[in-house]
């Protein structure tokens, strides 16, 4: 069955560092994969996406992610983080279920950032 | 484009009550996929409609429901509330209808936040 693991739960980086968010994946073809932010009561915001090709993907807000096929795994980093970036991460799946495209959805990884 | 809408954004009711919750997605989109997202279970794929019709299902009662109109949006009703459905339900749409990566790209609104007492 489809799956995604964040690993992390909860996250503290002191603003400025560099962060990494860690997703594995199970899916058994080629997957379509998304990393989504939410702030506090809010919706969740597409921050980028992978289809196929350049393996490196580039998002909003300065976050990038890079596909390994072979670690099934798609990490989002970003080079230096701001406090504005304290949110929770969610990476997910897209798969095909009876017919019907549907996301699977990690736990979700919580960001604080140190001033 | 306008983004997806959701009302009411907040609602408070009782035990037992029933409640409706309105979605309009973005314009295009066929797709409307409804969660529930709470601090002990994170998120949780409640139903998917598309083109009027219900495609895929999740693991909640049958006191958890939902529809689509021919215009796309959609409703979800929660019979007999219980204090364990007091959570932030997200509405998502999407393209759907295809196989590529495209359709699968959700886009969410800001959620209703319902409280039961």
């Amino acid at each position: 069955a489809q799956s995604v693991t964040q690993p992390d739960i909860h996250i503290t980086v002191s603003e400025g560092a560099s962060l990494e968010l860690r997703c594995n994946y199970s899916y058994g073809a080629t997957p379509y994969l998304f990393w989504y932010v939410q702030s506090p009561g809010q919706g969740l915001q597409l921050l980028l996406k992978y289809f196929s090709g350049d393996t490196l993907v580039q998002g909003i807000k300065g976050f990038e992610a890079e596909f390994k096929r072979s670690q099934s795994s798609f990490n989002l980093r970003k080079p230096s983080v701001h406090w504005s970036d304290a949110a929770e991460y969610f990476c997910a799946v897209g798969a095909l279920l009876r017919g019907a495209q549907k996301l699977v959805f990690g736990q979700g990884t919580r960001l604080t950032i140190n001033p | 484009k306008a983004g997806v809408t959701q009302t009411p954004r907040y609602l408070i009711k009782t035990r037992g009550q029933q409640v409706t919750l309105s979605c309009s997605p973005i314009s295009g989109h066929r797709s409307v996929s409804w969660y529930q997202q709470t601090p002990g279970q994170g998120l949780q794929f409640l139903f998917e409609y598309f083109s009027e019709t219900q495609r895929n299902k999740g693991n909640f009662p049958g006191r958890f429901s939902g529809r689509q109109f021919s215009n796309s949006r959609s409703e979800m009703n929660v019979s007999t509330l219980e204090l364990g459905d007091s959570a932030l339900y997200l509405c998502a749409s999407s393209l759907g209808g295809l196989t590529s990566g495209t359709s699968y790209e959700q886009y969410f609104g800001p959620g209703t936040r319902l409280t039961v007492t």
